[in-house]
């Protein structure tokens, strides 16, 4: 059974640095790996989507690795902003023939301060 | 439409009394996705349907839960006598084959 952890769990930082979140996943057979946002009682905002066969992908100051053997992807924003305050979440696509639900982990809670 | 709608946006119901909630996918999108998330951003998949036919179950509890796709109408998601433990933020997500998945803004359930 796929199952995915986000460290950490919450984070708060000072505007303008560099910061890194964790996903990591148990079973490296993924079809794919998403990271979304979710600012509080509101819907998810899909950030990057990664196919399995991609290292990274990039959108404006967010970046997004995949380490498809190891089990990990790392989402790196860059020149935090208040704005960026949110829970991040990632979620994989498990390879199987049956399911195509995502798999989520339990969420980055990340406080930017100005 | 462009959009996974969702509603109602909140939904409130006494223990025992039904739920029903509503998903139009994204036009064009044949995959729809229902979640469940409680609390600590916990979110469990509930079942999914490729057209109007079942896809993957495995998440559903089987006793009172039960959902429909059909042809030119609303996704729908009913609980049958609500329990306090069904309150949570329901959200619908729909995709095109293996893309990623689109979600809705959810709907908010609160039983009492």
């Amino acid at each position: 059974k796929q199952e995915v952890t986000q460290i950490p769990a919450a984070l708060s930082v000072p505007e303008g640095e560099n910061l890194v979140l964790n996903c990591s996943f148990t079973d490296s057979a993924i079809y794919n790996l998403q990271w979304f946002r979710q600012d509080p009682g509101k819907g998810l905002t899909s950030l990057l989507l990664i196919q399995s066969s991609q290292r990274e992908q990039t959108s404006g100051r967010l970046n997004a690795s995949l380490d498809k053997s190891s089990g990990r992807s790392t989402l790196y924003i860059a020149a935090s902003q208040p704005g960026d305050s949110a829970t991040y979440l990632c979620a994989v696509r498990t390879e199987d023939t049956g399911r195509r639900a995502l798999t989520f982990g339990s969420g980055t809670r990340l406080q930017v301060q100005p | 439409g462009e959009e996974v709608a969702q509603t109602p946006k909140h939904l409130v119901r006494g223990e025992g009394q039904k739920a029903k909630l509503y998903c139009a996918p994204i036009k064009g999108h044949s995959y729809v996705f229902w979640y469940q998330q409680v609390l600590k951003n916990e979110f469990k998949f509930l079942i999914s349907f490729q057209n109007e036919n079942v896809f993957d179950e495995t998440g559903m509890p089987k006793e009172r839960f039960s959902a429909k796709c059909l042809p030119n109408s609303p996704c729908s998601l009913e609980i049958q006598a609500t329990k306090l433990e069904d309150s949570a933020v329901y959200f619908c997500a729909s995709s095109q084959a293996i893309n990623e998945q689109f979600f809705g803004p959810g709907t908010r359930l609160t039983v009492l």
